[in-house]
């Protein structure tokens, strides 16, 4: 089991807003950062440090961390944003993953 | 700009050494701000941590492979290895190599396409 909890599966009409989250024991102490993994493809980083998007990736991606809990916002949600999505973050001597959430796009 | 590309034996028998190769261009694995990072993934499944490699010497492994990993270091052929010992069919995965700069607690920015490799005799 992961160190990192993640919903394995979330699903948003066109439009709305998704929040994927990721729990952990003091988790806002740690850099959280995010993946999207689409079929066949290596994980690409859509959020980094909680909160900074890297260049080239839409606003629409934002991240927060407080707590226990990292949460993962995509707003106005498309089609292609429809992939798995891990949080991950280096807790003193490991790096973790959490187990994925599959987003769906009805 | 920076690649990265995995490299592997494909199919491996149980119990012997896998030996994995990430070929780097863009920059010299020497660099002190990057660490070489490996990922694996089981097909249809999510993404483990296996270890992260600094060249100055700093290796972190994940503790449930720990005593079956071993890393190289090629600085003419720009590579980083990594060997994974007495393998079983639990050790089929897409194995990825990736990278992160300025620290071991920072963002993996850049990844390979990744090595799938299967155990089994």
């Amino acid at each position: 089991s992961s160190v990192l909890t993640q919903p394995p599966a979330v699903s948003v009409a066109p439009g709305e807003t998704a929040r994927i989250t990721c729990g952990g024991d003091n988790l806002g102490t740690y850099s959280v950062h995010w993946y999207q993994q689409t079929p066949g493809r290596a994980p690409l980083l859509v959020v980094h440090d909680d909160s900074d998007r890297p260049s080239g990736i839409p606003e629409r991606f934002s991240g927060s961390n407080s707590g226990n809990t990292a949460t993962l916002t995509i707003s106005r949600v498309e089609a292609g944003d429809e992939a798995d999505y891990y949080c991950q973050a280096w807790t003193g001597r490991s790096d973790h993953f959490g187990g994925g959430t599959k987003l769906t796009v009805l | 700009q920076l690649q990265l590309q995995e490299s592997g034996p494909g199919l491996v028998n149980p119990s012997e050494t896998l030996s994995l190769t990430c070929t780097v261009s863009g920059v010299s694995i020497t660099s002190s701000g990057h660490y070489w990072v490996w990922i694996r993934q089981p097909p249809g499944k999510g993404l483990e941590w296996i270890a992260s490699i600094h060249y100055h010497g700093t290796v972190y492994y994940n503790p449930s492979l720990k005593s079956r990993l071993s890393r190289l270091i090629d600085t003419s052929k720009n590579q980083v290895s990594l060997n994974l010992t007495s393998v079983t069919a639990a050790d089929t995965a897409i194995y990825y190599c990736a990278t992160r700069v300025g620290g071991v607690a920072e963002a993996l920015e850049d990844w390979g396409q990744g090595t799938l490799v299967l155990v089994s005799s």
